[in-house]
């Protein structure tokens, strides 16, 4: 079974200022990691994903997220926060085990970017 | 290229109607899903499809549901009769899959909102 728990459901930043939102996960085998993004009355959208390469992951807009085994985190975060980064984050977990690779989605957090 | 196309965007039917979403995943992949999005739930998955064959329907939350794919290029999701509870963001997502492990990712549609009076 495999499980992600997002530890924050609203994080509120300053533009500019960096922005981290925290993800634990669980899985019984070697997971892959994604991070996805849902702005308002859209779909989600893809910003990065882990799959036992490197352990640092560089994504989409300036996003990072760093994979530690240790702590079974994959926190994501940005050096400086836009405006535009406003939106609803979910951290997602896959053991690839099952045909098509079923996702189990975090609770996902609602980022707020003031001015 | 076209990614995941979802349709209606929006739907609003009374209560005992039969609704039926539709979705297009992107041409070459081979598997799909349908989920449901609520503030109450989140994001729960309806079922998935991988080479047209329903694999997991477990998700489905009664018999008023039911799902197709037809061909690799289209799938709907139809509920019969309506609720009020099925109000919700439904969201249909492809990926191609290549096998265990092949760890690809999910590509979404905008989704398709239904509210049910």
């Amino acid at each position: 079974a495999q499980s992600v728990t997002q530890l924050d459901s609203h994080v509120s930043v300053s533009e500019g200022t960096p922005v981290l939102l925290r993800c634990n996960y669980s899985s019984s085998y070697s997971p892959s990691l994604f991070w996805y993004v849902q702005h308002p009355n859209k779909g989600l959208q893809l910003l990065l994903k882990y799959t036992s390469a490197a352990t640092l992951v560089k994504g989409i807009n300036g996003f990072e997220a760093e994979f530690k085994k240790s702590e079974t985190s994959f926190h994501l975060t940005k050096p400086s926060a836009h405006m535009s980064d406003a939106a609803e984050y979910f951290c997602v977990v896959s053991d690839g085990q099952a045909a098509g690779n079923k996702l189990t989605f975090g609770g996902g957090t609602r980022v707020l970017v003031k001015p | 290229d076209a990614g995941v196309i979802q349709s209606p965007r929006h739907e609003v039917t009374e209560m005992g109607q039969e609704v039926t979403l539709r979705c297009k995943p992107i041409s070459g992949h081979n598997s799909l899903f349908w989920y449901r999005q609520t503030m109450m739930r989140g994001l729960e998955l309806l079922i998935y499809f991988n080479n047209n064959v329903p694999i997991d329907d477990s998700g489905m939350p009664e018999d008023r549901f039911s799902a197709k794919m037809p061909n690799a290029s289209f799938s709907t999701l139809k509920i019969q009769p309506s609720e009020p509870r099925d109000s919700a963001v439904y969201f249909c997502a492809s990926t191609l899959d290549r096998g265990a492990y092949s760890n690809q990712p999910q590509h979404f549609g905008d989704g398709t909102r239904l509210s049910i009076l």
